[in-house]
């Protein structure tokens, strides 16, 4: 089956360091990538996503490229800010033979962000 | 610019009381579906539709109910709650395309099983 790891959390950094939470994943097929953030008390919000090999998504500052060779999809800044703080999902989304995905997501286990002033 | 609504945000139930939990999305959207949030465990998914009229189990489907008589509308019903369904759950939404595109979230709804 599909599956996300992301590295152990939470993650507690200065504001204006740099910033990579890793994602690895396993799936069937050819799935595609995503990253979501989660601020205190919301929602989740689409932050960037990569749909094929070598592709690299980019939002905000942020930066992830799809790595097919080592089933990676890692996650940077270059300098974070405190309003970067907020819980980071690492997702795939997996088609069938026929090319659907039906809007299915598998998750990561969430990497929580802290940024100090 | 609605989006996705999920209500109510917050709940507080006993053992053994059902409820549901309402969703509803005005992007015409055909696919919806449900997740429960857990600390450590990210989101995983409890029951997808794929259109008005058809639904099917995701990963944690045991304990919940789902029905899809509209395209705007996807209730999460709980049968009878248990303390193990105190979570966060959410309410997605898809465009049917080929190929894959992202969900669209709402808000949440806090639900507390005592």
């Amino acid at each position: 089956g599909n599956s996300v790891t992301q590295m152990e959390g939470p993650v507690t950094l200065s504001e204006e360091a740099f910033l990579t939470i890793n994602c690895t994943y396993t799936a069937t097929g050819y799935p595609s990538l995503f990253w979501y953030v989660q601020y205190p008390g919301e929602g989740l919000q689409l932050l960037l996503k990569a749909t094929k090999a070598d592709d690299k998504g980019s939002n905000k500052g942020f930066e992830a490229t799809y790595r097919k060779e080592t089933t990676s999809f890692h996650l940077e800044k270059g300098s974070v800010q405190v309003s970067d703080s907020a819980v980071y999902f690492c997702a795939l989304s997996a088609p069938d033979a026929g090319g659907t995905s039906y809007g299915k997501l598998t998750f990561g286990q969430g990497t929580i962000l802290t940024v100090h002033p | 610019n609605a989006g996705v609504t999920q209500t109510p945000k917050f709940q507080v139930l006993k053992t053994g009381q059902s409820m549901t939990l309402q969703c509803a999305q005005d992007m015409n959207h055909e696919y919806m579906s449900w997740y429960r949030q857990d600390p450590g465990m990210g989101l995983r998914l409890i029951h997808y539709s794929v259109g008005a009229g058809i639904t099917d189990q995701g990963e944690v489907p045991n304990g919940y109910n789902v029905s899809r008589s509209t395209t705007e509308d996807f209730p999460l019903r709980l049968l009878s709650a248990a303390p193990s369904q105190t979570s966060v759950y959410f309410c997605a939404s898809s465009p049917q395309l080929l190929g894959n595109t992202e969900a669209f979230f709402g808000q949440g709804t806090r639900l507390t099983v005592v």
